[in-house]
């Protein structure tokens, strides 16, 4: 089974403030990566595909590269409304998930 | 609008059944995979199983290859998991979604909550 590591597992940051998630897969997926956010008692959204392609919707402030085995998620400008968790998930080898990076304001 | 809306969930002992839906409007069902995702309460994701869009095919992961079935009614747009056997460690929300060809989930449902306890 691919593993993915994601960190920090949790992180406070100010309003405004630029925001780095890092995914890191156990062998290389090819691009093959994912973003959700899931805000508390909602279901998981997705943000981002094929590790930097932005899913119809989501504002332009996410934005998400990498390659490889080393991925990351970016939010520009953070807004209060991006309080939530954020998985990875891979699809080169069935389906794994980090196990989620928690953001709150500062 | 896609919506995706699960149903079936609740307590149930362990070694017993339950049987979850998950009905789906506002796109042709018939033409997505779909799949089950599940949470367990404050931990993190974990795909359960995917059937492809005409039926033809299933995926599971090992620990619940045999006990749980993933199958659906493109007439009804619905989808279904049959859970046998179940075990503490399935305690979880279970959620549908849809599967994009390559592998993300572009859409979720809501959740159902299992709990299995005695």
């Amino acid at each position: 089974d691919i593993r993915m590591t994601q960190s920090p597992a949790s992180l406070s940051a100010s309003l405004g403030e630029t925001v780095n998630i890092e995914c890191l897969a156990s062998e290389d997926i090819y691009s093959d990566l994912a973003w959700y956010q899931q805000k508390p008692g909602k279901s998981p959204q997705l943000l981002i595909y094929n590790a930097n392609s932005l899913q119809n919707g989501v504002p332009s402030r996410f934005s998400g590269s990498g390659s490889g085995t080393q991925y990351s998620l970016k939010i520009n400008s953070l807004q209060s409304e991006d309080v939530a968790t954020y998985f990875c998930q891979q699809y080169n080898n069935y389906y794994t998930f980090g196990a989620g990076t928690k953001l709150e304001l500062k | 609008e896609v919506q995706l809306v699960e149903s079936g969930g609740g307590l149930v002992q362990p070694g017993r059944s339950l049987k979850l839906s998950c009905a789906a409007s506002g796109f042709t069902f018939s033409d997505y995979n779909m799949a089950w995702v599940r949470q367990a309460p404050k931990k993190g994701l974990e795909w359960v199983a995917t059937i492809i869009y005409d039926g033809s095919r299933t995926y599971y992961r090992d620990s619940v290859k045999g006990r749980f079935t993933i199958s659906r009614d493109n007439a009804k747009s619905t989808l279904y998991l049959q859970m046998d056997s179940l075990r503490s460690e399935d305690t979880a929300t279970y959620y549908c979604a849809t599967l994009a060809v390559n592998g993300w989930f572009a859409y979720w449902g809501q959740g159902t909550l299992v709990t299995v306890s005695s």
